[in-house]
């Protein structure tokens, strides 16, 4: 149980399009997504919490314009990194938090790499 | 401002020997802390956790120690094994918080040789 899937897996694209990438929890509710992006041999850096059926919270720095977040059911939350740059290249992680769960474990998805040209 | 450090970028030991990753926090309204495991180009993979009102949390070869006043946790795997290769991050949270947000350590990259 508990799984996450995110996709696509990996992304490239050229400078000035727009990228979408999907997170849905696959057997459980998920009220809470969250998301993340890695730079190689970096932590996983906390991007913005998307509740379910309200607006994203955004972490300080982080654009809120150009990372457009979407948790439109208990199942599916959507990131959309518009007018992408080379700068913008990195691994995107989503996870998710099960509703039904006291504990704050998080289930994460297997990322996508995001590769701007 | 690092709230979860991992000080120790790597490190190395030998199948069938204990490995100890070591993580330490300066917040203190911390109160739940939790272990993933993550292989190159994948999400990370939950371990085991603990709450701040235990000081050890035991998952077979997985125990998850945790020192309040010295604000430092530990998670020891026994034996070690070369598929327990990967990179460990420890995270961070407080309970009750409204979103339940994770703090993550920069991880230590753990290579078991056979």
């Amino acid at each position: 149980g508990a799984v996450v899937s995110q996709h696509p897996s990996r992304v490239i694209c050229k400078s000035g399009t727009s990228v979408k990438i999907e997170c849905r929890s696959l057997d459980f509710q998920a009220t809470t997504m969250f998301w993340y992006r890695q730079f190689p041999k970096q932590s996983l850096m906390l991007m913005a919490t998307s509740n379910e059926g309200s607006k994203a919270t955004y972490e300080q720095g982080v654009e809120k314009d150009k990372f457009l977040i979407n948790h439109a059911s208990l199942t599916l939350s959507t990131l959309t990194v518009t007018s992408a740059h080379p700068e913008d290249s990195s691994f995107y992680i989503c996870s998710a938090r099960d509703a039904s769960y006291l504990d704050n474990e998080q289930f994460f998805g297997p990322g996508t790499r995001l590769t701007v040209l | 401002d690092q709230q979860v450090k991992q000080n120790s970028p790597s490190l190395s030991v030998q199948e069938g020997r204990i490995s100890i990753l070591n993580c330490d926090y300066t917040n203190s309204m911390f109160d739940y802390f939790l272990w993933y495991k993550k292989y190159p180009a994948e999400g990370p993979t939950f371990l085991i956790s603990i709450s701040s009102i235990k000081d050890k949390n035991e998952d077979g070869r997985f125990t998850v120690f945790l020192n309040k006043s010295a604000k430092h946790l530990s998670l020891h795997i026994v034996p070690s094994q070369p598929g327990d290769s990967a990179v460990y991050f420890c995270a961070a949270s407080r309970s009750g918080g409204s979103n339940y947000k994770l703090t993550f350590g920069k991880g230590t990259l753990l290579t078991v040789n056979p």
